[in-house]
């Protein structure tokens, strides 16, 4: 069965401070990818990594980095985190060359700057 | 560019009936993939159902199809025999021109599905 985690199902972090949202897929997928979500506005992609040490950026990088040092883990770091971060971030994976591309889903982070 | 609409913010519909969550999309390409994700309250997002442009038949899966008309641009999703667990958030998604095997999706807003008892 496809599995796909989230460190933290909530969290809460002041204005400033560094935040590591880690993800990690036990389906030995090449590809991952960091979506937020906001309501009126679906998903939108932050980054997204194809293989380890290899990363692109989303529609909405700007305030974000990622890490991908293992195939199975890509973290998502808000080097220093502004209210309008607060969202829903979700992780997601998926195989190169299947049929489908399908995208896997954790269950997501629901963040909180104050 | 790219584009995948959902007009329905919200729908209703009675338990034991079915309803249709409308999808356009507009893209140049003559190879793409469409999917449905249900995401429930809790927030994850499950997949549903995937429709190629080159498939002849309508994608099904137990009570969820996908009613793709190609000329129109349109992959509606149809649920028969709703049941009070369908209740959730939906999306249409589109496989990313240029993608390559990277398999980047674009999302519509979603749709909120109420299934009243």
């Amino acid at each position: 069965d496809v599995k796909v985690t989230q460190s933290s199902r909530y969290l809460v972090k002041r204005t400033g401070e560094k935040v590591f949202l880690e993800c990690v897929q036990d389906m030995d997928h090449e590809n991952m990818f960091w979506y937020r979500q906001d309501p009126g506005l679906g998903l939108r992609l932050i980054y997204f990594s194809y293989d380890v040490k290899m990363k692109e950026k989303g529609d909405i990088p700007e305030g974000y980095s990622v890490s991908r040092e293992k195939k199975e883990r890509f973290s998502l770091i808000l080097e220093s985190a502004s209210t309008n971060q607060t969202s829903m971030y979700l992780c997601a994976s998926s195989s190169t060359g299947g049929s489908t591309d399908t995208q896997y889903f954790g269950p997501g982070t629901r963040l909180t700057v104050l | 560019a790219q584009k995948i609409t959902q007009t329905q913010p919200g729908m209703f519909v009675q338990e034991k009936e079915a309803v249709t969550l409308d999808c356009t999309y507009d893209t140049s390409d003559q190879s793409y993939g469409l999917f449905w994700y249900k995401q429930p309250s809790s927030g994850e997002m499950i997949f549903l159902i995937y429709q190629g442009s080159y498939d002849e038949q309508n994608a099904t899966e137990g009570r969820y199809s996908l009613n793709f008309q190609k000329a129109r641009k349109s992959a509606n999703l149809v649920i028969s025999a709703s049941q009070l667990g369908d209740s959730a958030m939906y999306f249409c998604a589109m496989r990313e021109h240029g993608s390559g095997n990277t398999g980047k999706l674009i999302f519509g807003q979603g749709t909120t599905l109420q299934v009243k008892p």
